[in-house]
C-alpha cells in the first residue's frame, strides 16, 4: 500500500506570495492532519480535516488554511507569506476521526526568501 | 495545555551501547502516548505506542512503557546501532486524535561505530 505523499517536496517562494502544498493520504484513510516543523518551535499542529470538514485548528494565524477534498486529499495554503513560514510542513493521514495512529508523509520543505 | 519534555541532546553513544531518552508529559484526561523517529530527510515515522497505563509499547528492539504515575514514557533500547541514528520524537494526544498530536522538541541520537 502506498504511504502518503506530499507535493511539492521542495519549494521557495518569496516574501509576500502565497502558496499551496498538496498531500495524498494512505488509501482508504479519511483523516489529514497538517504540521509545521521549524528548528526554533519544534513540531507543531496546524489543522485536521475529516471528511472534508475542518475538526480543530493549532494556533496559526488566518493565512493559514486548508482544505480536503471528496477523495481525502487534502492541501493547505499560506497567503502573504512571511520568511518565519520557511518549515518543512508535514502532513499525516489515519484511518478515521478517532484513529490516534498517523502515518507521515517525507513533507514539503518551503523556503521564503 | 498539554506538554510534552524531553531531552534534547545530542545524544552521542557508541554502537552496542543502552540507550534510555526521557520524557514526561503533561496532559489532561488519559493520553495516548507515541515515540516516533526521523531519519535525515525524511518525514517521522510511527516506531512505538501506549494507550493506557502500564502499557508497553515495543518495536525494532526499543521499548517504552506508559508510567501515570510518574507521567513518564522513557525510551529504552539494550543494544543500540549505527542505523539507529535519527531523532527521536515522544508525542501524546488526548483528543480523540482530532486535537492533532503535541510533540516534544526531538532528542538527535548519533551513534558511533
Amino acid at each position: 500500500k502506498a504511504g502518503v505523499t506530499q507535493t511539492p517536496r521542495y519549494l521557495i517562494k518569496t516574501r509576500g506570495q502565497q502558496v499551496t502544498l498538496s498531500c495524498s493520504p494512505i488509501s482508504g484513510h479519511r483523516s489529514v492532519s497538517w504540521y509545521q516543523q521549524t528548528p526554533g518551535q519544534g513540531l507543531q499542529f496546524l489543522f485536521e480535516y475529516f471528511s472534508e470538514t475542518q475538526r480543530n485548528k493549532g494556533n496559526f494565524p488566518g493565512r493559514f488554511s486548508g482544505r480536503q477534498f471528496s477523495n481525502s486529499r487534502s492541501e493547505m495554503n499560506v497567503s502573504t507569506l512571511e520568511l518565519g513560514d520557511s518549515a518543512l510542513y508535514l502532513c499525516a493521514s489515519s484511518l478515521n476521526s478517532l484513529a490516534y495512529e498517523q502515518y507521515f508523509g517525507p513533507g514539503t520543505r518551503l523556503t521564503v526568501t | 495545555g498539554d506538554s510534552v519534555t524531553q531531552m534534547e541532546g545530542p545524544v552521542t553513544l557508541s554502537e552496542e551501547a543502552c540507550l534510555t531518552i526521557n520524557c514526561t508529559y503533561t496532559a489532561t484526561g488519559y493520553p495516548s502516548l507515541f515515540w516516533y523517529v526521523q531519519y535525515p530527510g525524511e518525514g517521522l515515522q510511527l516506531l512505538l505506542k501506549a494507550t493506557k497505563a502500564d502499557d508497553k509499547g515495543s518495536n525494532k528492539g526499543f521499548e517504552a512503557t506508559y508510567r501515570k504515575e510518574t507521567t513518564s514514557f522513557h525510551l529504552e533500547k539494550g543494544s543500540v546501532q549505527v542505523s539507529d541514528s535519527a531523532v527521536y520524537f515522544c508525542a501524546l494526544t488526548s483528543g480523540g486524535g482530532a486535537d492533532g498530536l503535541t510533540f516534544g522538541k526531538g532528542t538527535h541520537l548519533i551513534i558511533q561505530p
